[in-house]
């Protein structure tokens, strides 16, 4: 079994500083992880991904995560937010490649970005 | 680049009518998905199709059906709409060697 918690449903920052949208996961296999993105009303589109490779993940927009597996967790960075980062973003995780059932996502983070 | 198309991006039906959702991709791609998005319950996985012809039910699968005859077309069928079907539908697809899904633009549907 696998689940993710976004630990935050809404995350409001000013434009110009920081942002971070917390993630843990929890799989019973080697997961791939991923995070998307979705403004109103389009679909989700792919930010970043990781599948074993390097733990640090760089995504498109200046995004990134990195993956620890200590702690369970794949946080969402990025090191100055634009007014046009504001959408819900979801962390998603998948047990084994190949394996269509096991895509699980989260409840999804508000990222308000205030001028 | 990707592209995932869907038929419509709003719609509105009576309660009773057969609906229609149609997801085409142009990437050879063997696997579609169709989900449900709802404020507070997130994504849900309604059917999924590895290959042509085949599918598979997901995680609330009453009250619909798929469709698929050709590789690049995955249809979602309500066969007797209800007001609890209103909903963002999003369709995706996924290369069997990978498991990155690409989401469509997704359909608004509205049931009255």
């Amino acid at each position: 079994a696998q689940s993710v918690t976004q630990l935050d449903s809404h995350v409001s920052v000013s434009e110009g500083t920081p942002v971070l949208l917390r993630c843990n996961y929890s799989s019973s296999y080697s997961p791939s992880l991923f995070w998307y993105v979705q403004h109103p009303n389009k679909g989700l589109q792919l930010l970043l991904k990781y599948t074993s490779a390097a733990t640090l993940v760089k995504g498109i927009n200046g995004f990134e995560a990195e993956f620890k597996k200590s702690e369970t967790s794949f946080h969402l960075t990025k090191p100055s937010a634009h007014m046009s980062d504001a959408a819900e973003y979801f962390c998603v995780v998948s047990a084994a490649s190949g394996s269509a059932r096991q895509l699980t996502f989260g409840s999804g983070t508000q990222l308000t970005v205030l001028p | 680049d990707v592209k995932v198309t869907q038929s419509s991006r709003y719609l509105v039906k009576r309660t009773g009518e057969k609906v229609f959702l149609e997801c085409v991709q142009d990437m050879d791609h063997e696997n579609m998905f169709w989900y449900r998005q709802d404020p507070g319950l997130g994504l849900r996985l309604i059917y999924f199709s590895y290959d042509v012809k085949m599918k598979e039910k997901g995680d609330i699968p009453e009250g619909y059906s798929v469709s698929r005859e050709k590789k690049e077309r995955f249809s979602l069928i309500l066969e007797s709409a209800s007001t609890n079907q209103t909903s963002m539908y999003l369709c995706a697809s996924r290369s069997a060697k990978t498991d990155t899904q690409y989401f469509g633009p997704g359909t608004r549907l509205t049931v009255l």
